[in-house]
């Protein structure tokens, strides 16, 4: 099935690092999507990691890929307060191109 | 500037009005998309298209028809709104893994 599982609500202060999960349904995924979405806009594409690797590291972010228990996470370290938005996790299936996406996960940051 | 466009931005409707949402991409994407944002519901699949003339329904098709005349245009027509559809519509095309996303549609229908 198509369900991509993710935590809704996350804070933390600025400085920190934060850390956001999710998980997926599909092992034949080839790639993975984390999307940013501030307040009233639209999806920025953050990153993504292609299925064949498990670590992929761009600036500050740092997405890890766990094949065998399907589990993607996304570290921002050094959170600032712009990385205040939604993030969601997003999958392309196998046999039809189609992107599912994770409910999102509401990332706060503290001054 | 390459990429999709929305039009309208956003609108209101009363319930039983019909209209449809444009899309338009000049990437020469065979593959486009539509799909509605609820909060708590991340990103939900309306229809979509893999070419001109063929489309296909996602997860939540109901109420909702497309068409695909050309590459470029992928309209999505409500054809009598409902208080559920009020949400954010983004449309998208893709050539292969590279999603491009429009800016969105708030709709109302009240």
């Amino acid at each position: 099935g198509e369900d991509v599982e993710q935590s809704l609500f996350l804070s933390v202060r600025e400085g920190d690092s934060s850390v956001i999960n999710c998980t997926y349904t599909d092992s034949s995924s080839t790639y993975l999507y984390w999307y940013k979405q501030e307040p009233g806009a639209g999806l920025q594409l953050l990153t993504y990691i292609f299925s064949n690797m498990d670590m992929k590291q761009d600036q500050r972010l740092t997405v890890l890929l766990n094949k065998k228990d399907k589990h993607l996470s996304l570290r921002i370290a050094d959170t600032q307060t712009g990385d205040s938005a939604i993030y969601f996790c997003a999958e392309i299936l196998v046999g039809n191109n189609r992107l599912a996406f994770g409910k999102g996960n509401q990332v706060v940051v503290i001054p | 500037n390459a990429g999709v466009t929305q039009t309208p931005k956003f609108q209101v409707l009363k319930t039983g009005q019909s209209m449809t949402l444009q899309c338009a991409q000049d990437m020469n994407h065979e593959y486009m998309s539509w799909y509605r944002q609820d909060p708590g519901m991340g990103l939900r699949l309306i229809h979509y298209s893999v070419g001109a003339g063929i489309t296909d329904q996602g997860e939540v098709p109901n109420g909702y028809n497309v068409s695909r005349s050309t590459t470029e245009d992928f309209p999505l027509r409500l054809l009598s709104a409902a208080p559920s559809q009020t949400s954010v519509y983004f449309c998208a095309s893709s050539y292969g893994a590279g999603y491009t996303f429009g800016s969105g549609t708030r709709l109302t229908v009240v």
